[in-house]
């Protein structure tokens, strides 16, 4: 089972903004940088955040993170019918000495 | 451009033995880390095992230690990962991943995927 928990889904309406959560402990994400993967329909995963709030050259500026102890958000602003993927967050956990991911996340562009 | 391109899966018996390849190309590759992180089919991403950038340190999930060995060969900028013992559950899709930094347990995150190779176990 995944040590990081995030909602099975989330949707909005194109334009609209979805923000979606990854719980963890004070193993994971409260003592180590999240990133977040962005897994297209039939495609390899992508990274989208690194280092809890950094966006890799080519991400668009729409794509965003924070982190607030335990837990951190990724938003997606002005979504897009091609934003519609599952999401991941990762990280490092110190207990288990292994990269983790989140459930993922199913976005959904109404 | 980076470019990691795994090969070797496959269709195999439970209990037999599979080894997966990852060719890289576009960067250093002896400067890197580099992962093994699966996903089965229809479910989440697990990550599997993870080597430095000269294999002096080497790091595996619980589910997969002692079954799996991942090894590197930088002269053939090339990752492989070694599958004994394998299990119905050790079905699925495997993807080769760079780390951001030399040591596998540093950087906590993958900046570029390949597009996996499917290994299915199954008598």
């Amino acid at each position: 089972q995944s040590v990081l928990t995030q909602p099975p889904s989330v949707s909005a309406a194109p334009g609209q903004k979805v923000t979606i959560s990854c719980s963890g402990s004070s193993s994971n994400i409260g003592n180590n940088y999240v990133s977040w993967y962005q897994q297209l329909p039939g495609t390899a995963p992508k990274l989208l955040i690194y280092e809890n709030n950094k966006r890799p050259s080519g991400i668009p500026d729409r794509f965003s993170g924070s982190k607030s102890g335990t837990s951190a958000t990724l938003g997606i602003t002005g979504l897009q019918t091609g934003d519609e993927a599952d999401y991941y967050c990762g990280t490092w956990d110190s207990s288990l000495s292994a990269m983790v991911f989140g459930t993922g996340t199913k976005v959904t562009v109404l | 451009e980076v470019q990691l391109v795994e090969s070797g899966g496959g269709l195999v018996q439970p209990g037999r033995s599979l080894r997966l390849s990852c060719a890289a190309s576009g960067f250093t590759f002896d400067d890197y880390a580099m992962h093994w992180v699966r996903q089965a089919p229809g479910k989440g991403l697990e990550w599997v095992s993870g080597i430095s950038w000269n294999s002096g340190s080497i790091g595996y999930a619980d589910s997969v230690k002692g079954r799996f060995t991942i090894s590197r060969d930088n002269a053939k900028n090339s990752l492989y990962l070694q599958m004994n013992s394998l299990r119905a559950e050790d079905t699925a899709l495997y993807y080769c991943a760079k780390g951001p930094a030399r040591l596998w347990f540093r950087g906590g995150y993958f900046d570029y995927w390949g597009q996996g190779t499917l290994v299915t176990v199954s008598s």
